[in-house]
């Protein structure tokens, strides 16, 4: 069946370094795909998303890459922050379902 | 924050009592969904809703009833809580191909 998940559960770096979070998703058919933040006692929040007729997509300090050959994505967070210090998981789709597949989260702490 | 709020934010109850969570939203988004997070399973969707009195079970609805008489509201209810509902219980709704959630219900199931 479809899943997605993360290679690493944590992750820490020291502030201003760049941070990459990876997700390998299972389902070849997935043409969407999501990631999230989610702070201590919060909701998950929305970063960026990426379709699959792309490879890569950025955002303020966020790029998304997306491999569809190997079915890897990652976050990139450039001159990563303490305020970013968070659990990030991804999300990935098929042919425009409203159901999401969520990956367990990888929890990056940065060190000042 | 999409517009959408869940209440009660935290609850404590009794096994076999019934529980009922609120989920409120402002944009008329037609889907919505309820999901739980607990560690080590990320998020797990319980039902999700197409739009007035139209609802469908998710992956882990057993224990679970769902209810939405109009737009703005999604109602969880737990008929008969156990402790294995234990859990943070977060609302979704759908904008396009992306969600947007709710800040959470903590339950707590003694």
């Amino acid at each position: 069946g479809e899943s997605v998940g993360l290679h690493l559960p944590t992750l820490s770096v020291q502030e201003g370094d760049n941070s990459i979070i990876n997700c390998a998703y299972s389902n070849s058919a997935s043409d969407y795909f999501i990631w999230y933040k989610q702070e201590s006692g919060k909701g998950p929040q929305f970063i960026i998303d990426i379709r699959s007729n792309m490879d890569k997509r950025q955002g303020q300090r966020v790029t998304v890459l997306l491999n569809k050959t190997v079915k890897h994505l990652s976050l990139q967070i450039a001159a990563t922050q303490p305020g970013d210090s968070a659990v990030y998981f991804c999300a990935d789709s098929q042919g425009g379902s409203e159901k999401l597949v969520f990956g367990k989260g990888t929890k990056l702490t940065v060190n000042p | 924050d999409a517009g959408i709020t869940q209440s009660p934010r935290h609850k404590v109850t009794e096994t076999g009592t019934p529980v009922t969570l609120r989920c409120h939203q402002t944009e008329n988004h037609r889907y919505m969904y309820w999901y739980r997070q607990d560690p080590g399973h990320g998020l797990r969707l319980i039902h999700y809703s197409y739009g007035v009195k139209d609802t469908d079970k998710g992956e882990v609805s057993d224990g679970y009833s769902v209810s939405r008489s109009k737009t703005e509201d999604f109602l969880l209810t737990l008929e008969s809580a156990t402790s294995s509902q234990t859990s943070v219980y977060f609302c979704a709704i759908s904008e396009s191909e992306s969600q947007y959630f709710g800040p959470g219900t903590r339950l707590t199931v003694l």
